[in-house]
């Protein structure tokens, strides 16, 4: 069974500080690696993608992957209240068959605080 | 260009009736997948479609579920003999079928069971 954990929240963050989210995964063979942000009563936006251990920034976002650890984080730099919303951890894991569809986390809330 | 787009937005049915609900996917997508979102819950992965063929129908929740993809585009998933415990948010996502994964979600389907 795969499993993707996150801490539910709400994690309250400064405005203009850096948030850090965090998740683990339970699935070794697992190979790529999202973040969403949904916020309340909308779908889930893709905000960022990685695939192999290491840091991946784009703009304020930065991703990072250890797998090793099965541990993937998300930081907001110089958060904005726009920022808050419930962050989402999803997992895939290639079966050979094609794409599976994504293993997704229960969500961290984050709220910034202006 | 367009995102995927879901019809109808809501969906209020009665128990025990069918209800059909419809995704268009990003055009040039060829895998799409359906999950759903309860109340509460996390997003849980139903189905997915590699072209016109769906390789695993095990996530299904029920065999009152069922879905198809006609044309490598449009894809409906179908509720029989609705129940309470089919309300929820039903969301369609594509994605290029690349090695990349990542999946671009539609607005969804909120489905309420009276």
């Amino acid at each position: 069974q795969k499993e993707v954990e996150q801490n539910s929240g709400p994690l309250s963050v400064p405005e203009g500080a850096i948030a850090s989210l965090n998740c683990t995964y339970s699935d070794r063979g697992s190979q790529s690696f999202f973040w969403y942000r949904q916020y309340s009563g909308k779908s889930p936006e893709l905000i960022m993608s990685i695939y192999s251990n290491g840091d991946k920034e784009d703009g304020r976002f930065t991703a990072q992957l250890n797998k090793a650890s099965q541990y993937v984080s998300l930081l907001i730099r110089d958060s904005q209240p726009s920022d808050s919303a419930t962050y989402l951890c999803a997992v895939n894991t290639y079966s050979g068959g094609g794409a599976d569809g994504l293993t997704f986390g229960k969500g961290t809330h984050l709220i910034i605080q202006p | 260009g367009a995102g995927v787009s879901q019809s109808p937005s809501n969906k209020v049915t009665e128990k025990g009736k069918d209800v059909e609900l419809r995704c268009d996917p990003i055009s040039g997508h060829t895998a799409l997948y359906w999950y759903r979102q309860s109340l509460g819950q996390g997003l849980e992965f139903l189905i997915y479609f590699q072209g016109n063929s769906a390789p695993d129908k095990s996530g299904l929740p029920s065999d009152r579920f069922s879905a198809e993809r006609t044309g490598g585009s449009v894809s409906t998933l179908t509720i029989q003999r609705t129940q309470q415990e089919d309300s929820a948010v039903y969301l369609c996502a594509s994605s290029t079928g690349d090695s990349s994964y990542e999946q671009y979600f539609g607005p969804g389907t909120r489905l309420t069971v009276t």
